[in-house]
């Protein structure tokens, strides 16, 4: 059973930069695609992008200019940076693996406040 | 980007119906089609996959159907626990898109 595993900052300021990491224990981690999604509170889902097996990343047209996907394979971990945050980027941000989301981890609320 | 279109909203119906919801695409995406229900709190889980793909473990009382632009999730007969979020998405392009959820109530 695959479980994954996020942490990261929860409070941030206006401008500063979003990091949050996620480790996979209990599976394969290569050969994968790693994504990650955000739910702002009380809307729809929304991906952000994707880190896929051969080592390319995909990311959404409306984060790209501000977002890295990284993997490294030796910790199991997947990584999220997100650049110049504002209050629109308060939300709940989830990783999950495969093209069809099939594991999730946890939620990590992420509040943008001065 | 490919437009997803769920419909109903929102949906409010009690235990035993058989309940519908679609989803129409901006454009043809064959079967690549996902489904995921999503109770309060909690992380989206995958029920359908390939458009009509059965998850494992998800019950067999979920079905989906389509192919194209078009896409229904029927539920056969609601239980206590289906009442929650449903979203379609997409993975046919690179860019994946979600629907924008429909809410099942109880009546």
């Amino acid at each position: 059973q695959v479980q994954l595993q996020q942490w990261g900052a929860g409070l941030l300021k206006p401008s500063e930069t979003l990091s949050l990491n996620c480790t996979v224990y209990g599976g394969s981690f290569s050969g994968h695609y790693w994504n990650w999604i955000r739910q702002p509170p009380g809307k729809g889902l929304e991906w952000i992008g994707e880190f896929k097996h051969g080592g390319s990343t995909n990311y959404n047209p409306s984060l790209k200019s501000r977002v890295t996907i990284s993997v490294d394979m030796s910790k199991n971990e997947i990584s999220l940076k997100l650049s110049s945050v504002t209050a629109a980027d308060t939300a709940v941000y989830y990783c999950t693996r495969g093209g069809n989301l099939v594991d999730w981890g946890q939620g990590t609320l992420v509040t943008v406040s001065s | 980007d490919i437009q997803m279109t769920q419909s109903p909203s929102s949906l409010s119906a009690s235990v035993g119906d058989r309940v519908t919801i679609t989803c129409r695409t901006s454009q043809s995406i064959r079967d690549y089609l996902n489904w995921y229900q999503q109770k309060p709190g909690k992380a989206p889980k995958l029920l359908i996959y390939g458009a009509s793909s059965l998850q494992s473990g998800v019950p067999s009382r979920f079905s989906g159907s389509g192919s194209g632009t078009d896409f229904t999730l029927t539920i056969s007969s609601l239980q206590p626990e289906d009442f929650a979020t449903y979203y379609c998405q997409q993975n046919y392009n690179i860019v994946v898109t979600f629907g924008q959820g429909t809410r099942l109530e109880m009546k």
